[in-house]
């Protein structure tokens, strides 16, 4: 069966520190993968999303960035961190063609910048 | 309103009872799903509706479909505690570069 995981589950970081959060899936090949952010009782926004090792496609301009060094390991990554970085990260991975197939997330990396 | 907008904002019923959720949604779709996120987790996927089904099921959730309106409802029978989550639907448009579009999500509170 496949599993996603992402750590640290929580993470509080001053302004202007660097950022670097990891995502891997285990139990599947070439899946597409995605980074959310969820603000405090907000729907989800994509960030990034990933069809291959390497392909990265940015959905929202920002001080994050991120990068497929592998098939199944995605890393979101900040050289400044802002305030407005704060809330709760999520990656997700899905398999098929598209990019709205169905899509099976992680627990979530909690980040408060302070 | 916004591509996939739930509504009621928060429910508050006892277990027991059906709750009902609705998503608006403003472009033609090529599907919708529903996603439960309980407090401080990942979401997971509870049912994914195609745009030329109008009705579909799984266990105690039922979710319809109605593309004239560009709507969908989840109802949840026979609702228990553990159903207290955020649920959240999710659209695939062309007009959003065929990526998934989550609303804002509905808190469900179910009390026993």
């Amino acid at each position: 069966s496949q599993t996603i995981h992402q750590w640290p589950a929580t993470l509080v970081q001053p302004v202007g520190s660097p950022l670097s959060l990891e995502c891997t899936v285990e139990g599947t090949s070439n899946p597409n993968l995605y980074w959310y952010r969820q603000a405090a009782g907000r729907g989800l926004q994509l960030l990034f999303y990933s069809v291959g090792i390497g392909q990265i496609s940015s959905e929202v301009p920002q001080n994050l960035s991120a990068s497929r060094p592998q098939d199944r390991q995605f890393i979101l990554s900040s050289k400044k961190l802002l305030l407005s970085d704060s809330g709760f990260y999520l990656c997700a991975w899905s398999i098929g063609g598209g990019t709205s197939d169905t899509q099976y997330f992680g627990p979530g990396t909690r980040l408060t910048v302070l | 309103s916004q591509q996939g907008e739930e509504d009621p904002q928060a429910l508050s019923i006892q277990e027991g009872e059906n709750a009902t959720m609705n998503c608006s949604y403003k472009t033609s779709i090529n599907n919708l799903q529903w996603y439960r996120q309980n407090s401080g987790r990942g979401l997971v996927h509870l049912i994914l509706i195609r745009s030329n089904e109008r009705e579909k099921h799984s266990g105690r959730l039922r979710v319809t479909l109605d593309t004239s309106k560009k709507s969908s409802s989840l109802l949840i029978t026979a609702s228990r505690a553990a159903d207290t989550a955020s649920y959240f639907c999710a659209t695939d448009a062309m007009e959003y570069g065929n990526k998934l579009v989550f609303g804002a999500g509905t808190i469900l509170r179910v009390k026993s």
